[in-house]
């Protein structure tokens, strides 16, 4: 699977849009990106993920570039809730299955 | 339940004992994966079964790992001869059905296990 490059932290103020970046340079035409968080000790959850449209659900959107090298993952309104390590993961849709885990980002919403 | 279950939570055993780890997948969920977790790293990958077949172990850092899922359901992930360096939070994830497009993985709490 692609590697990703995520910065290591980043802040946002609440109610605020929070815009988290992520770089996959090497995504090849089958792999998706997907989005993860984990917040404190708890297990990741998943968000979102896609393949090269825009994708929008009930906890964000996905803004994947044209070329697929890089994507946004946006939260439209950040709640304390949402302070968390947001992991951007690339996967390929074939024969491997496990989520291959980054360092992510520490997004800290400040009231 | 309604969600992945792990037990026991936390575990403390001495080095050189063997532990036995559980994980109870989403009723139904074909798929079941193990991740392994250091502090402020992000999960490692173990190994992951579809129904009891194991398909993939690459994950496993040595032969004292193990795990199975003899009916396709519960899985046990065992560890023999622990050492300190086996102290970690053990992940388990389970998903609807492989795919093409897999749905997404559901985790469990993890068990926290410190190897003294």
């Amino acid at each position: 699977d692609a590697k990703t490059t995520q910065p290591t932290s980043m802040d946002c103020a609440e109610g605020r849009a929070a815009n988290l970046p992520c770089n996959h340079s090497t995504i090849s035409g089958n792999e998706y990106v997907y989005w993860y968080r984990q917040i404190h000790s708890q297990g990741p959850q998943y968000i979102i993920h896609g393949l090269k449209n825009n994708e929008t659900n009930e906890m964000a959107s996905l803004i994947i570039t044209e070329d697929r090298k890089s994507s946004t993952l946006i939260l439209p309104h950040a709640t304390l809730r949402d302070t968390a390590v947001y992991y951007c993961i690339v996967r390929g849709s074939g024969s491997a299955r496990q989520l291959t885990f980054g360092s992510g980002t520490q997004l800290t919403v400040l009231p | 339940g309604a969600g992945v279950s792990q037990s026991p939570r936390y575990k403390v055993t001495k080095r050189g004992q063997d532990v036995a780890l559980r994980c109870d997948p989403i009723s139904g969920h074909v798929s079941l994966y193990w991740y392994r977790q250091a502090l402020g790293q992000g999960p490692e990958f173990l190994t992951y079964f579809n129904y009891e077949a194991q398909q993939d172990k690459s994950g496993l850092p040595n032969d004292r790992f193990s795990a199975e899922r003899p009916e396709g359901s519960i899985s046990t992930l065992t560890i023999q001869r622990t050492e300190q360096r086996d102290s970690a939070m053990y992940r388990c994830a389970s998903s609807l059905k492989p795919g093409r497009e897999e749905n997404e993985q559901y985790f469990g709490p993890g068990t926290r296990l410190t190897v003294t």
